[in-house]
This record gives C-alpha cells, structure tokens and sequence, in this order.
C-alpha cells in the first residue's frame, strides 16, 4: 500500500536553531517527493519537488534531501524564524500517475 | 496573477442545506483539483479534472457531492443535502500538467451544524 509517514509529529524549537523533520515512503513506482509548507488557515505552499535522480535542493533556509534506496527524506531547516511555524508536508507522486500520497504533516513552532 | 481564488471563505450551513463551493484556477493551467482537509484524515483528493473533463472522482465521499467544471476559469463542489460530517476545510489546487507543481487556493471552511 502507498504510504507517506512523518516524524516527529509536532515539534517546538526556539528561534534561532535549527530542526530536521523526516519523512519515509513506500510509494512505488516513485516519481518525485515534494515538501509543501503550510501555514494556519491557508493553503499548501510547495517548498521543493525532487525527482529519482536529485538528492539535495534547497529553497532559501530550506534544504531537503532524497534517498531513493531507501526511501526517506528529511527537510532541514536551519536559523528558524517565527514565520517558520506551520505545517510541514511529505507528498510523494507514484510515476505517471497525477494522485499525490500525503503525509499527515509535522506542526512545528518556533518560539521567540 | 492572483493565484487560486475560492469562495466563500468561511461556510456555516444547517445540516440539510446545500452547499456550492467555488474555484477559480490560476489562468493557463489546464488541471484542477478538489481536497478535503480534516484533523483526523489529512487532505484528501476529492476530484480532479483535466481540460474541464473530470478523469478521477474516485474520492467523492458519496452521491451528496457532486463537481463541475463548465470552463476552464471556473469550477463548483456542491453537497446536497449537507451532514455535520461534512464540515472539513474544502481546498481547489490548479496546475499546468497533472504532475506538476499544485498552486493552492486559500480554502473554504465550511461548518455543518
């Protein structure tokens, strides 16, 4: 079964320091994984996509990382800032195929 | 460009009532999407529509749902009659490629009493 499970769950840094949410999927056939960024009351917003072949992007204070073989991801966030507390999401797209497998999210909150 | 734009913004309805939800997609993409958004079941896909035609309703609940796309600058998801199970944060999302990056819209929270 098509799986997208995150970790942790929620999470509280202080501002400043940096965090790393991680990600682990069993979506084959793989096409790309995507983090999106969402804040309360809004909408999804995409942060990065990565194919098979990418294993790092990054996207500002944003850095994800890929490991096809064995299928995780962690999303990196370094020198956190207050406007960094959403909702972060794992979503990963099975090829050729338009339906995106979510995580369930990781609530992070930077406190001042 | 002014992005996904939905409305309303905020829904509160009787259980009974129907209820017509609206999107507007960014202009140029060719595929929308419907997602339902609740605590307990995350986002979930609800329908997806490419060059106005729905290809995927697989994820609308039950018959009480129902989505058009009569253009491609605008679609509705209508619920009649409304249940109380109903009440979730209604998101539209439009892309240029079905695989492509989703643009979001700001949602719809509608609250079923």
């Amino acid at each position: 079964k098509n799986q997208v499970e995150q970790s942790p769950q929620s999470l509280i840094i202080l501002e400043g320091k940096n965090c790393t949410l991680q990600c682990n999927y069993t979506v084959s056939p793989f096409s790309n994984l995507r983090w999106y960024k969402q804040d309360t009351g809004r909408g999804p917003v995409s942060l990065t996509i990565m194919t098979f072949s990418e294993n790092t992007k990054s996207n500002g204070r944003y850095t994800a990382t890929l490991d096809a073989d064995t299928k995780q991801s962690s999303l990196h966030i370094t020198a956190s800032q207050l406007s960094d507390s959403a909702s972060y999401i794992c979503v990963v797209s099975a090829d050729s195929n338009y339906q995106l497998i979510w995580g369930a999210g990781t609530k992070l909150i930077i406190k001042p | 460009d002014a992005g996904v734009i939905q409305s309303p913004r905020h829904e509160v309805t009787e259980m009974g009532q129907e209820v017509t939800l609206r999107c507007k997609p960014i202009s140029g993409h060719n595929s929308l999407f419907w997602y339902r958004q609740t605590m307990m079941r995350g986002l979930e896909l609800l329908i997806y529509f490419n060059n106005n035609v729905p290809i995927d309703d697989s994820g609308m609940p039950e018959d009480r749902f129902s989505a058009k796309m009569p253009n491609a600058s605008f679609s509705t998801l209508k619920i009649q009659p409304s249940e109380p199970r109903d009440s979730a944060v209604y998101f539209c999302a439009s892309t240029s490629g079905g695989r492509n990056e989703q643009f979001f819209g700001p949602g719809t929270r509608l609250t079923v009493l």
